[in-house]
């Protein structure tokens, strides 16, 4: 068992660029979250997939923001056009589909947008 | 709606003396409770969870914590601080379809030597 992997682990953009994110799931695990966390703040929901199908997004997801799981396997977080703002670590993690069950988080990725 | 308050932003204990984390919950469904623990510069990793089992649930690293429905009440205990402890402690509650996690905003717990 690896655990859930993210990549990068650090990236600092100018603002308006657009950044993507990359996270890997345990592999027997058909649920996949986003969240994001803040300095000083616990992390916020941002959306859950379901093998492929994105089931529930956060109102904290703007039109900027799209994820992926093309395959129900890896996932993608896009930014587009940056904003200083989206400064924040972004979290991945991902359970079994069981009521209760355990999900397992990643390093993260912290985003710096200058 | 779900939410869980933490009511210590910062506790301050010294090493060998008890640990005491205090968080309150809300929650429209029959919750699942969790404490998560956050190092410096490292993952979330899970101390503990309830899921309607046993009211006293034991974790990890001697942590344990004891569910009370009618104080709706999840709090976060330790016999004894150890150096290592010192961390940022996350209450969580989960429930419906889904288990989105909704945090609390951490307890960061310091301990003296």
């Amino acid at each position: 068992d690896t655990g859930v992997s993210q990549d990068p682990r650090h990236k600092i953009t100018k603002r308006g660029q657009n950044v993507t994110f990359r996270c890997d799931p345990i592999s027997e695990h058909n649920r996949l979250y986003w969240y994001r966390q803040t300095l000083g703040q616990g992390p916020e929901f941002l959306t859950y997939f379901q093998n492929e199908a994105q089931l529930e997004k956060s109102r904290l997801l703007s039109d900027r923001f799209s994820a992926e799981r093309p395959k129900g396997s890896f996932s993608t977080l896009e930014i587009q056009r940056t904003e200083q703002g989206d400064s924040a670590m972004y979290l991945c993690a991902s359970s079994l589909a069981v009521q209760g069950d355990t999900q397992y988080f990643g390093p993260g990725t912290r985003l710096t947008v200058l | 709606a779900q939410s869980v308050t933490q009511l210590d932003s910062h506790v301050s204990v010294s090493e060998g003396t008890p640990v005491l984390l205090r968080c309150n919950y809300s929650s429209s469904y029959s919750p699942s409770l969790f404490w998560y623990v956050q190092h410096p510069n490292k993952g979330l990793q899970l101390l503990l969870k309830y899921t309607s089992a046993a009211t006293l649930v034991k974790g990890i690293n001697g942590f344990e914590a004891e569910f009370k429905k009618s104080e709706t009440s999840f709090h976060l205990t330790k016999p004894s601080a150890h150096m290592s402890d010192a961390a940022e402690y996350f209450c969580v509650v989960s429930g419906g379809g889904f288990q989105k996690l909704v945090f609390g905003t951490g307890t960061r717990l310091l301990v003296s030597p």
